[in-house]
């Protein structure tokens, strides 16, 4: 099975503006989590999807939103960009059945705010 | 919250030692997993334990569920250059809720 894939790999911004970064979970799969991860700071939960809807929600501003597709793919999007959102962005899906909650991460997305 | 404490936060050990590092916390986990992630990838699963008291292992790799479920641990033998990266417990509640550690980074001298 092709594992979760991540687009684009490395995006550099500039302050104000958004970005739209994609995930493609293991085939499947139905649920999507995202997450923040900085130097320090750890693996920061943004909000899951499952089945097309929006399941949970971490600790972040609403310029942070998400979406999943009826494939599973799910985008993140992130508006008015801050210097502070520069970060690798993951992406875990898994099957969220009883036993099968285990989270496969993707490769990430290296996001850069100049 | 529930919160992991993951200990130790580094450690730095010479080819050929064993590993041993651990994850406590005040909350009871189903499914304990632990992950290794290389600098600028995506974490990547090594072992999942889904039963107290289990006793896993994936190569030089062994990890257990602690009897209260609210512990794991991982422990390498013999390690290598190669297990060099950041370390991440993960415990997942009935709720479908995961909570990671913050990590522990494994430095290893040749």
């Amino acid at each position: 099975k092709a594992g979760v894939t991540q687009t684009p790999r490395y995006l550099i911004k500039t302050r104000g503006q958004q970005v739209t970064l994609s995930c493609s979970p293991i085939s499947g799969h139905r649920s999507v989590s995202w997450y923040q991860q900085t130097p320090g700071q750890g693996l920061q939960f943004l909000f899951e999807y499952f089945s097309e809807t929006q399941r949970n929600k971490g600790n972040f501003p609403g310029r942070f939103s998400g979406r999943q597709f009826s494939n599973s793919r799910s985008e993140m999007n992130v508006s008015t960009l801050e210097l502070g959102d520069s970060a690798l962005y993951l992406c875990a899906s898994s099957a969220r059945d009883r036993r099968a909650d285990t989270q496969y991460f993707g490769p990430g997305t290296r996001l850069t705010v100049l | 919250g529930q919160q992991l404490n993951q200990s130790p936060q580094s450690m730095f050990i010479q080819e050929g030692e064993d590993v041993s590092m651990n994850c406590t916390s005040s909350s009871i986990f189903n499914t304990w997993l632990w992950y290794k992630q290389d600098p600028g990838e995506g974490p990547v699963l090594l072992i999942a334990l889904y039963k107290a008291g289990e006793l896993t292992s994936n190569g030089r790799l062994t990890a257990q569920f602690g009897i209260t479920r609210k512990d794991s641990f991982l422990n390498i033998s013999a390690s290598i250059p190669s297990d060099v990266g950041i370390y991440f417990c993960a415990g997942n509640t009935n709720a479908g809720k995961s909570t990671f550690g913050d990590g522990t980074t494994l430095t290893v001298k040749p």
